[in-house]
């Protein structure tokens, strides 16, 4: 595997279901980010993570929760989500946070019903 | 001030022409402008970036114009394909405590025609 991978590809969850999103990056990164990708809105970035530290929370509703055990995973645990929160769930890595240039996975998609 | 403005929202060119897509920012701080492209399916690659003391770059068919006076940059794809049909975004970004963050545009969805 290399780059940025993402698992599952595609996820269905009621609004009561508990899930969660796996992001692994093969870059030997040192950050890495969650956004939300929406039909024609521009990407929005939740969560910046820097050597398994969180260093930016973007205002993200509590039932988003990230966890970042190591500096090659970053997972996404969802509860209680809502219809609205049905979109593309990105994650990328820069080699630092404070480096411009971001790699991004290939993405979750994720449907609330 | 934390916007970034991308036009056309759809683009349809014949192949061999020239795309071109546009991007206005308004907050001077921004100081690397990466282009993303992103295939159904795919999450964004980057394709080309830039940085606000140069007023272009070109790598391959990829060229990015930037003016900074105007606060805008644009990607054009010279010698268009069909396989250059895909989304492209902009974004510009800034370093803040520590982290670059990105401010993307909307996105330009480009079909080149065979």
């Amino acid at each position: 595997e290399t780059g940025v991978t993402q698992t599952p590809r595609h996820l269905v969850m009621g609004m009561t279901n508990k899930k969660s999103l796996k992001c692994e990056q093969h870059l030997g990164h040192n950050a890495m980010y969650w956004y939300k990708q929406s039909a024609k809105k521009p990407l929005e970035l939740m969560f910046v993570y820097s050597l398994e530290e969180r260093v930016e929370n973007n205002s993200v509703p509590s039932r988003f929760s990230p966890e970042c055990p190591n500096s090659s995973h970053l997972f996404l645990h969802l509860h209680t989500l809502q219809p609205e929160d049905s979109a593309l769930y990105l994650c990328a890595s820069s080699q630092d946070p404070g480096l411009a240039t971001q790699y991004f996975g290939p993405g979750t998609r994720l449907t609330v019903l | 001030q934390q916007q970034v403005k991308q036009s056309p929202q759809s683009l349809i060119v014949q192949k061999g022409g020239i795309s071109i897509i546009n991007c206005a920012y308004e907050n001077t701080a921004f100081d690397y402008f990466p282009w993303y492209q992103q295939f159904p399916g795919k999450g964004p690659a980057l394709l080309i970036a830039i940085r606000p003391d140069v007023s272009e770059k070109k790598e391959g068919r990829f060229t990015i114009s930037f003016n900074k006076s105007a606060k805008q940059f644009s990607l054009h794809i010279m010698d268009s394909q069909p396989g250059d049909s895909a989304t492209y975004f902009c974004a510009a970004s800034r370093r803040t405590s520590g982290t670059y963050k990105y401010i993307f545009g909307t996105g330009t969805r480009l079909k080149v025609l065979a």
